[in-house]
């Protein structure tokens, strides 16, 4: 699998954007770009993926470099309820595993 | 929806005994459900994958007759944790995915701390 490089851990104030960034020089064509959070002592929950274009949904929007490698996870606002590991997984297209990296921990400030 | 359970939460048990850990996708018919470990501090590793009604496929190293994973149902998967020791400590995780819903998407429960003393 394509390995991806995030930062260790973030910190931003509460209410404010967010810009998780990950590298995947090694990105294959037909790799898609997911997203995944884990809540402190929860399982992982899915944010967001894409493959070529920006997306958006109800929880955050994902923006993907033109040559594909490196992508942002936007979290418009932060809560306090955001505070969590985010991890940036590439998935091939035939793929059904998913394979965790270390991830990056967010911390909110009030 | 999309809601994917686990029971127990947390179990403690004594060195030498088995623990059985049930996954259940509640609205949704899992055709395909993953089990992962996770040790503290570090990040979630794929132990198996059950189809239903197949046999379960594990990652290299696991120990396919330690971890007996039953996926006799559409929803419902059960990991059995035998003999457990304390290094089997962990926090289990499942997920499940639904081909017939969303082929991108896996589906988590809240996983289950096991402590074995």
């Amino acid at each position: 699998d394509a390995k991806t490089t995030q930062p260790n851990s973030m910190e931003s104030n509460e209410e404010e954007p967010v810009h998780l960034p990950c590298n995947h020089s090694t990105i294959s064509g037909t790799d898609y770009i997911h997203w995944y959070r884990q809540l402190p002592s929860q399982g992982p929950e899915y944010v967001i993926h894409g493959l070529t274009s920006n997306v958006n949904n109800r929880m955050a929007s994902l923006a993907i470099a033109e040559d594909r490698k490196s992508s942002t996870l936007i979290l418009h606002r932060a809560t306090l309820r955001d505070a969590a590991v985010y991890y940036c997984i590439l998935k091939g297209a035939g793929s059904y595993q998913l394979t965790f990296g270390k991830g990056t921990k967010l911390s909110v400030i009030p | 929806g999309a809601v994917v359970s686990q029971h127990p939460s947390r179990v403690i048990c004594k060195s030498g005994t088995s623990v059985k850990i049930e996954c259940r996708s509640l609205d949704f018919q899992a055709t395909t459900m993953f089990w992962y470990r996770q040790f503290p501090k570090q990040s979630l590793m794929l132990m198996a994958t059950s189809n239903e009604g197949s046999k379960a496929t594990y990652e290299q190293g696991v120990e396919k007759d330690k971890f007996l994973i039953n996926h006799a149902s559409l929803t419902l998967s059960t990991l059995t944790v035998t003999s457990a020791h304390p290094e089997d400590s962990s926090f289990y995780i499942c997920s499940a995915k639904n081909y017939f819903r969303d082929l991108d998407t896996q589906y988590f429960g809240p996983g289950t701390r096991l402590t074995v003393l």
